[in-house]
């Protein structure tokens, strides 16, 4: 079945450490997203990727880092620079064309610090 | 700048009563799209509607229709005869398809937590 793929479900981090979050597409879109979701808020863009070896800076980058090397795969780091990296995270996908396509999303993952 | 209001928190319902989820957002694009999510208790956003700023046609989809006015700036999002399954947070959202830098985007709302009772 097509769709987006995260793992791992639930993620424990200790304080100091990095850890990555993995997304992966097989619904051939160019572009993708990475959203991080707190209790009783919206969801805010931390990075965006139009097409393979590009991504830009969303509004909450500080403290993530990504790749994109492959059209599929969108990884998220988050480093121990992000303070506060307990979250929800949503990694989504889409044609792109200037925003009139729809994304689709993935089932999350949530990151607990220990 | 860009901006979605779901002024709604929490909305609690009875089964089969109808209910309205408001939906304002603020632009600087003349061409945009709106669009509506579903999140139930799983996490997972699952996409309902897209409508772009040129097409204010009402939509209706079974019991989910949509109502779009520029004019207030408004995307609503109406439930008839709700059903427990429809509990979950609905996200309005909205994205800019010329503004530099971001296009594709999505702007979220805070999102509306509709529960729907027995």
């Amino acid at each position: 079945d097509g769709g987006i793929t995260q793992s791992p479900k639930y993620l424990f981090r200790k304080e100091g450490q990095n850890v990555t979050l993995s997304c992966e597409q097989n619904l051939n879109h160019d572009a993708m997203y990475w959203y991080r979701q707190d209790p009783g808020q919206g969801l805010r863009l931390i990075y965006y990727s139009q097409i393979v070896n590009d991504f830009q800076k969303g509004d909450i980058a500080e403290g993530y880092s990504v790749s994109r090397e492959k059209k599929e795969s969108f990884p998220l780091t988050v480093t121990s620079a992000q303070k506060n990296p307990t979250a929800f995270y949503l990694c989504a996908s889409s044609l792109g064309q200037g925003g009139r396509t729809e994304a689709f999303f993935g089932q999350g993952t949530r990151l607990t610090v220990v | 700048a860009q901006k979605v209001t779901q002024a709604q928190t929490e909305i609690s319902v009875v089964e089969k009563e109808d209910v309205t989820l408001d939906c304002v957002y603020e632009t600087r694009d003349t061409t945009y799209y709106l669009f509506w999510y579903k999140q139930p208790p799983s996490g997972e956003l699952v996409f309902l509607i897209r409508r772009n700023s040129f097409d204010e046609q009402n939509e209706i989809s079974g019991r989910y229709s949509w109502n779009f006015q520029k004019s207030t700036s408004s995307f609503n999002f109406t439930i008839t005869a709700s059903q427990v399954v429809d509990s979950a947070v609905y996200f309005c959202a909205l994205s800019e398809a010329n503004y530099g830098g971001s296009q594709g985007n999505l702007i979220f709302g805070k999102g509306t937590k509709l529960s729907v009772k027995p």
